[in-house]
């Protein structure tokens, strides 16, 4: 199976803070990775697919970028609600798997 | 709107079963792959299982591989899980996720439901 990291795997920033969240494949997956973002209690919601394309009605402050094995979801200005955990997702290999999340909170 | 609603998750003694069911509404059902994505308490997010359009296809994750089977009736638009020989480490949130693209499995999810809550324990 391939498996996926993400770091860091917390961060405490600020309202309007530019945010950047790593993930990394252990192996080639192309550009086969979506981003999620989950909000406790709740179910997560879809933010990026094909490592860059925003998924509908997601605001342009998130962004994604990489290819191959490195990643990056980039929050440009942050806001109170964008306080979540974020998935990475990879679709490009059967079976596929989930990065452990990235903790966004309040400094 | 594409809406999806879980239900038939509760507590269940290990060594039990239990099905779950996905209510889906908001698009034509028998066109799209479906899938279940579980999280433990506190735990991050897990690929359980797959099912194609049609229901010909079907995939599961190595932990849940024969003591789970995935179905669909696409005339009632309806997902399921059938759960069997439960274990404690079957706790957990099971989602029911659309897959956005086609009826064939891309593993992608979105939108996903609400949720069920399984408890397995004595």
């Amino acid at each position: 199976d391939i498996q996926m990291t993400q770091s860091p795997s917390s961060l405490s920033a600020s309202a309007g803070d530019r945010v950047t969240i790593s993930c990394r494949a252990s192996q080639g997956i192309s550009n086969y990775l979506a981003w999620f973002q989950q909000k406790p209690g709740k179910a997560p919601k879809s933010l990026i697919y094909a490592a860059s394309s925003l998924q509908s009605g997601v605001p342009s402050k998130f962004s994604g970028s990489g290819s191959g094995t490195d990643f990056t979801l980039t929050i440009s200005s942050l806001q109170p609600e964008d306080f979540a955990t974020y998935y990475c997702q990879q679709y490009h290999t059967y079976p596929p798997t989930f990065g452990p999340g990235t903790k966004v909170d309040i400094k | 709107e594409v809406q999806l609603l879980e239900s038939g998750g509760g507590l269940i003694q290990p060594g039990g079963s239990l099905r779950l069911s996905c209510a889906a509404s908001g698009f034509t059902f028998s066109n799209y792959a479906m899938n279940w994505v579980r999280q433990a308490p506190g735990k991050g997010l897990e690929w359980v299982s797959t099912i194609s359009g049609s229901g010909y296809s079907t995939y599961y994750a190595d932990s849940v591989k024969g003591r789970c089977t995935i179905s669909r009736d696409n005339s009632n638009n309806t997902l399921y899980l059938q759960m069997n020989s439960l274990r404690v480490e079957d706790t957990a949130v099971y989602y029911c996720a659309k897959d956005p693209s086609s009826n064939t499995a891309a593993f992608r999810f979105d939108p996903w439901g609400q949720g069920t809550l399984v408890t397995v324990s004595s």
